[in-house]
């Protein structure tokens, strides 16, 4: 079975403080991709990576940086916390030939 | 970019009633798919489906790309088809990416 896991399900930061999510996959894909989820605006892209340390920006990566040093794991990392950055933080991956995306399950992620 | 719009925005149904959702989109896809994530906000993939009709169960996706619309059937709804279904597309040069419409929000009651 495809599995996709994020380090936490959720989250309580601080203003200014530095966040890291992370994201294991254990199906060996190329892919892995970083999105946010806010009502209303369905999900965005903020990064992806195609390949061991590769990354593109997506449509929203303001405020954010990615990092991909092993093939399963892309961590998504906030170097200074806005309340703007509250909201629902998702990663998927995908085999470079095929096209459906597994999603992990998410980190609600709460800045104060 | 793309645009892709979904209708309707929320619905209600009775345990039992039959559903269409649409996802409209703005320019030629390589690529689109249909999500839902369940209240606890898992998000699964239903159909691959660029092009031409599928079936799974009670749900069919059918997806007719020369009028850039995408439809996805809900026969004979069940409490656990509740959730917020998503139509993703990736369009020519866009890569890697998709690009997600707003989703339907979608109850169904005992």
């Amino acid at each position: 079975d495809v599995k996709v896991t994020q380090s936490s399900r959720y989250l309580v930061k601080r203003t200014g403080e530095k966040v890291f999510l992370e994201c294991v996959q254990d199906m060996d894909h190329e892919n892995m991709f970083w999105y946010r989820q806010d009502p209303g605006l369905g999900l965005r892209l903020i990064y992806f990576s195609y390949d061991v340390k590769m990354k593109e920006k997506g449509d929203i990566p303001e405020g954010y940086s990615v990092s991909r040093e092993k093939k399963e794991r892309f961590s998504l990392i906030l170097e200074s916390a806005s309340t703007n950055q509250t909201s629902m933080y998702l990663c998927a991956s995908r085999d470079q030939s095929q096209e459906t995306q597994y999603f992990g399950p998410g980190t609600r992620l709460l800045v104060l | 970019g793309i645009q892709v719009e979904q209708s309707p925005p929320d619905l209600i149904l009775q345990e039992g009633a039959n559903s269409t959702l649409r996802c409209n989109f703005s320019d030629s896809v390589n690529n689109l798919q249909w999500f839902h994530q369940n209240p606890w906000g898992q998000l699964i993939n239903l159909f691959y489906i660029p092009s031409g009709t599928k079936q799974n169960g009670r749900l069919s996706a059918t997806t007719v790309a020369t009028e850039r619309y995408s439809l996805l059937y809900i026969s004979s709804s069940q409490t656990t088809d509740s959730g917020v279904y998503f139509c993703a597309v990736s369009y020519n040069n866009a890569g890697n990416m998709l690009t997600f419409g707003g989703g339907t929000r979608l109850m169904v009651k005992p």
